[in-house]
């Protein structure tokens, strides 16, 4: 119930296409769903968050689809370009031990 | 500038040697976390501090030790009861109750000879 559910492992887009890294979830308890971005040798930073009172929050080129009722929580990529070539982490709070629950990652590799 | 500083950038570990990998912060945060990292996948939890003086294992504390004396400040052993230690380590920070939101060094890539 603690998992969150990272899908694909790995994906390849051209440039200017729209990749989808979706998320889902079984613990309701979930409040809050940040998504990371980590460049390779780097540490991961906070890219954007939503929460599950919204369906749909966009910063940018960066949007997060949210569906309640199925659980799951997607970022979609507009006008996707080389230097957004990185990995992806979704993750969910878990407030009974003060940790953050990590997704598994996916490696996107965006072609010029 | 704010930030969360690692070092060294790189440490190379002999057999049976401890290390100690550092980790600061200014960022005034209560809470704070270390991460191992394996090629191609995704971040493991070794051990988090909410408060000075006080810190809970993660889900892989084994081989590792650590100590949160002051604040800013939260180091992280190696010791040589951990066969595989080869991992990029990152540490992190937040405030208490905001997980969510962690702020990352830049990590520590650790190398055994």
């Amino acid at each position: 119930q603690q998992q969150v559910k990272q899908s694909p492992q790995s994906l390849i887009v051209q440039k200017g296409g729209i990749p989808i890294i979706n998320c889902a979830y079984e613990n309701t308890a979930f409040d809050y769903f940040p998504w990371y971005q980590q460049f390779p040798g780097k540490g991961p930073a906070l890219l954007i968050a939503i929460r599950p009172d919204v369906s749909e929050k966009k910063e940018g080129r960066f949007t997060i689809s949210f569906n309640k009722s199925a659980k799951q929580f997607s970022l979609h990529i507009m006008d996707s370009q080389p230097g957004d070539s990185a990995t992806y982490f979704c993750a969910a709070p878990s407030h009974s031990n003060y940790q953050l629950i990590w997704g598994a990652g996916t490696k996107l590799i965006i072609k010029p | 500038d704010g930030g969360i500083t690692q070092s060294p950038k790189y440490l190379f570990r002999k057999e049976g040697q401890n290390v100690t990998l550092s980790c600061e912060q200014n960022l005034n945060h209560d809470a704070m976390y270390w991460y191992r990292q394996d090629p191609g996948q995704g971040l493991r939890l070794i051990y988090y501090s909410q408060i000075v003086n006080d810190f809970q294992k993660g889900d892989i504390a084994e081989g590792y030790s650590v100590s949160r004396e002051k604040k800013e400040s939260f180091p992280l052993t190696v010791t040589s009861a951990q066969k595989n230690p080869t991992a990029f380590y990152l540490c992190a920070s937040s405030i208490v109750g905001q997980q969510e939101t962690q702020y990352f060094g830049p990590g520590t890539r650790l190398l055994v000879l």
